[in-house]
C-alpha cells in the first residue's frame, strides 16, 4: 500500500506568488515524523522542513511552511513569494518512530516537479 | 564542513561487469542508506546499516551488495546480477536513537550507466 501519496506530478506558479505542494501518507504508529525534500536539476537532496506527528504548532522555515492536519493525515507544503531557484522535484517523506531501531524507516513519495515561471 | 561524499559523478559500465560506487561521511552518524532513483520516480532503498558491520536489505535488494567497515564508509557493490543497473544513486546517513525527528542527509548522488 501506497505510505505517501502527492498526486500533483508537475505543478506551475508564477514569481513571487505562493504554491502548495500536496502530500498525504498513511500510518498507524501514534509518533512519526514529516519530511519535504527539494530535488534540483543537478540531483542533491537538500532537507526542508520536519513536523512530528506531536508538534502542535506548523513547521516553519524561512520560505517555507507545513500545513499539518493530522486529523486528514496530510502535510503540504507552502512556498511563499517564490523564486526561480525554487524550480525543483520536491518530495515528502515519513518516517515512523516504532521502527527507528530496526532501519528501513524512511519512506518517500512520488515527487512533484515544480516550475516557477518569470 | 561535514558532509556526505559520493564518488565519482558519473559511472559508466560495460554490462556484466561490477562497478563500486563510493559513499564516506564525515557527520559521525551511526546510520548510513543507499537510495535508488529512475526517472522521474521516487527513492527506493537497497540496503542500509545501523552499525559498523551490520548491514540490511531494504526493498530492492537483489544484484547489490554493501559493506560497512568503518563508520564512515558504506561502499555499493552493483553486480553483474542486476538486471536493470542504469540509475541514480543516493547515499544518505542519519543520527539514531532520536525517535522519527531525525532526517536524511544525503551526499550528491553517482549516476550509473551501463551498457
Amino acid at each position: 500500500a501506497q505510505k505517501i501519496t502527492q498526486t500533483q506530478p508537475g505543478m506551475f506558479v508564477q514569481e513571487k506568488e505562493a504554491v502548495t505542494l500536496d502530500c498525504t501518507y498513511d500510518t498507524s504508529d501514534p509518533s512519526y515524523g514529516l519530511f519535504w525534500y527539494k530535488q534540483p536539476s543537478s540531483g542533491e537532496m537538500i532537507f526542508l522542513i520536519y513536523q512530528g506527528s506531536y508538534d502542535q504548532q506548523n513547521a516553519t522555515e524561512g520560505r517555507y511552511s507545513l500545513n499539518f492536519q493530522k486529523a486528514r493525515k496530510s502535510a503540504n507544503l507552502v512556498i511563499s513569494a517564490s523564486q526561480l531557484g525554487d524550480s525543483a522535484m520536491y518530495f515528502c517523506a515519513m518516517r515512523e518512530g516504532h521502527r527507528d531501531n530496526y532501519g528501513q524507516n524512511f519512506v518517500f513519495g512520488p515527487g512533484t516537479r515544480l516550475s516557477v515561471l518569470p | 564542513d561535514g558532509g556526505i561524499t559520493q564518488s565519482p559523478k558519473y559511472l559508466f559500465r560495460k554490462e556484466g561487469q561490477n562497478v563500486t560506487l563510493s559513499c564516506e561521511q564525515n557527520l559521525n552518524h551511526d546510520a548510513m542508506y543507499w537510495y535508488r532513483q529512475d526517472p522521474g520516480q521516487g527513492l527506493r532503498l537497497i540496503y542500509y546499516s545501523q552499525i559498523v558491520n551490520d548491514f540490511q536489505k531494504g526493498d530492492i535488494a537483489e544484484g547489490y551488495s554493501v559493506s560497512r567497515e568503518k563508520k564512515e564508509s558504506f561502499p555499493l557493490t552493483v553486480t553483474s546480477a542486476q538486471k536493470n543497473p542504469t540509475a541514480f544513486y543516493l547515499c544518505a546517513s542519519s543520527i539514531t536513537g532520536t525517535g522519527p525527528s531525525s532526517p536524511l542527509h544525503f551526499g550528491n548522488g553517482t549516476r550509473l550507466t551501463v551498457t
